[in-house]
């Protein structure tokens, strides 16, 4: 079956670094995606990885291990308005995006 | 950067109308669109595929003469929630993939749909 595993909950302190990890299995494997969710809103892509590795983007790098189903999202110099849910979503074989419940981040000053 | 567009984004209706829901990729052409739908503090839950010019391909569970998807173009895709009841009451969005080289998913700002 598909099946996605993250924290349900993180609490961090503003500034500080976070990692967020992932474990994931999919039938087939395209890619995988993570995305940013506020509350009440739609979620916003923050990055896609398909090649073993660190992906750097700003404050936000994601890494990804094929052979392990493994990513993680790491932010660094938090802010309070990071705080929000982190959707790791894996891609199938049919290009559709497998979801887990995220993780909610919470940011404390 | 690339933006998905939804139209409208809050509608308020009558139990037993139906309400047509908008789903534009902006600045790429998106062979694939996906329709969500997202109750409060759960999950994304895919409802349908759709892909353009052919009929979209929906999930388990989901009534596809009550949740009509037409992709008319590579650009459009439209879901049309037929005789809405209280329960269709949720937060509706649309995916646009964008593949060609640069995969990624791009999510729309979402519809409110409450129905009275």
């Amino acid at each position: 079956g598909q099946n996605i595993d993250q924290p349900t909950e993180m609490t961090a302190t503003e500034g500080a670094i976070v990692q967020i990890n992932c474990t994931y299995q999919t039938s087939g494997f395209n890619g995988l995606f993570w995305y940013q969710q506020h509350a009440g809103e739609a979620p916003t892509f923050l990055s896609y990885n398909v090649l073993d590795g660190l992906e750097e983007k700003g404050r936000f790098s994601s890494f990804l291990s094929r052979s392990k189903g493994y990513s993680y999202l790491l932010l660094k110099e938090l802010q309070m308005k990071d705080s929000a849910s982190y959707l790791c979503a894996p891609m199938d074989s049919n290009y559709q995006l497998i979801w887990g419940a995220g993780t909610k981040l919470i940011i404390k000053p | 950067g690339a933006v998905v567009s939804q139209h409208p984004s809050w509608v308020i209706c009558k139990s037993g109308t139906s309400v047509k829901i908008e789903c534009r990729s902006l600045d790429f052409q998106a062979t694939t669109m996906f329709w969500y739908r997202q109750f409060p503090k759960q999950s994304l839950m895919l409802m349908a595929t759709s892909n353009e010019g052919s009929k979209a391909t929906y999930e388990q569970g989901v009534e596809k003469d009550k949740f009509l998807i037409n992709h008319a173009s590579l650009t459009l895709s439209t879901l049309t929630v037929t005789s809405a009841h209280p329960e269709d009451s949720s937060f509706y969005i649309c995916s646009a993939r964008r593949g060609e080289g640069r995969e990624t998913q791009y999510f729309g700002p979402g519809t409110r749909l409450l129905v009275l």
